[in-house]
C-alpha cells in the first residue's frame, strides 16, 4: 500500500498560482494512480483530477480544466498540483489520495488559504 | 458526469442504534461505489470497497450492498467514535463524490 505525504499549508493572493506536492512510498508508482481531491470549508469532498505516473496526459475535472495541471516525477516518485487564478473559493483543504477506483491511502491533507 | 445523491444529509442517532445511508446514482455504475468517513482534521478513510467488499481494519459493524444506481452503508450497533460525515464515490467514470451525509451521537 502505498504512503503519501503532501507539502506544507499556503497562503495566496487571488490572482496566484497554487503548486501543492505529494510524495508517494512504498509501492509501484508508476503504475499507481493518483487523484486530487479538496474540501473547502463547511462544503464536501470534491475530486478534482488525477494520473497515473507512467501516463502523460492527466484526468481533470471538467470545473478545473483550463486551470489546474497535474503532474507526476517519477524520479522523485512526487505528483504535483498546479491550480491558477485562485480566488477565496479555492480556500480549502486539498489531499491527495491513491487509487484506481476505491482510494485507500490518503495523505494528510495541505490546507491552502487565498485571501487579499 | 455521474452524480450520486445521498440521504439523509444529517441524522442524530443513539448508541448502539442500526444507520442506514443511501446513495443514488444518476447512471448505472455497476459495482464501482466505495464508502468513506471524515472526521474533522483527518484524513477520508476507506470503510468499504467496490459497493459491499469489506476493508482491512474496518470494524464489522459497517456493511454496505447494493448495485447499478442504488446503494446503502449500514452501521449494525452505533458507537460513539463514528460521529463523523460518511460520503459515497463513484470511480466507474472518472471519479465523483456525495454531497455527504452528517451522523451526530445523541
Amino acid at each position: 500500500q502505498v504512503q503519501l505525504v503532501q507539502s506544507g499549508a499556503e497562503v495566496k493572493k487571488p490572482g496566484s498560482s497554487v503548486k501543492v506536492s505529494c510524495k508517494a512510498s512504498g509501492d509501484t508508482f508508476s503504475s499507481a494512480y493518483i487523484s486530487w481531491v479538496r474540501q473547502a470549508p463547511g462544503q464536501g469532498l470534491e475530486w478534482m483530477g488525477g494520473i497515473m505516473p507512467s501516463h502523460e496526459k492527466a484526468n481533470i475535472a471538467q470545473k478545473y480544466q483550463g486551470r489546474l495541471t497535474i503532474t507526476a516525477d517519477e524520479l522523485t516518485t512526487t505528483v504535483f498540483m498546479d491550480l491558477t487564478s485562485v480566488t477565496s473559493e479555492d480556500t480549502a483543504v486539498y489531499f491527495c489520495a491513491s487509487g484506481h477506483d476505491r482510494m485507500a491511502s490518503w495523505g494528510q491533507g495541505t490546507l491552502v488559504s487565498v485571501s487579499s | 458526469e455521474i452524480v450520486l445523491t445521498q440521504s439523509p444529509d444529517f441524522q442524530s442517532v443513539t448508541p448502539k442504534e442500526k444507520v442506514t445511508i443511501t446513495c443514488r446514482a444518476s447512471q448505472s455504475i455497476s459495482n464501482y461505489l466505495h464508502w468513506y468517513q471524515l472526521k474533522p482534521g483527518q484524513s477520508p478513510k476507506l470503510l468499504i470497497k467496490y459497493a459491499s467488499q469489506s476493508v482491512s481494519g474496518v470494524p464489522s459493524r459497517f456493511s454496505g450492498s447494493g448495485s447499478g444506481t442504488d446503494f446503502t452503508l449500514t452501521i449494525n450497533g452505533l458507537e460513539a467514535e463514528d460521529a463523523a460525515t460518511y460520503y459515497c464515490h463513484q470511480s466507474r467514470n472518472l471519479h465523483t463524490f456525495g454531497q455527504g451525509t452528517k451522523l451526530e451521537i445523541k
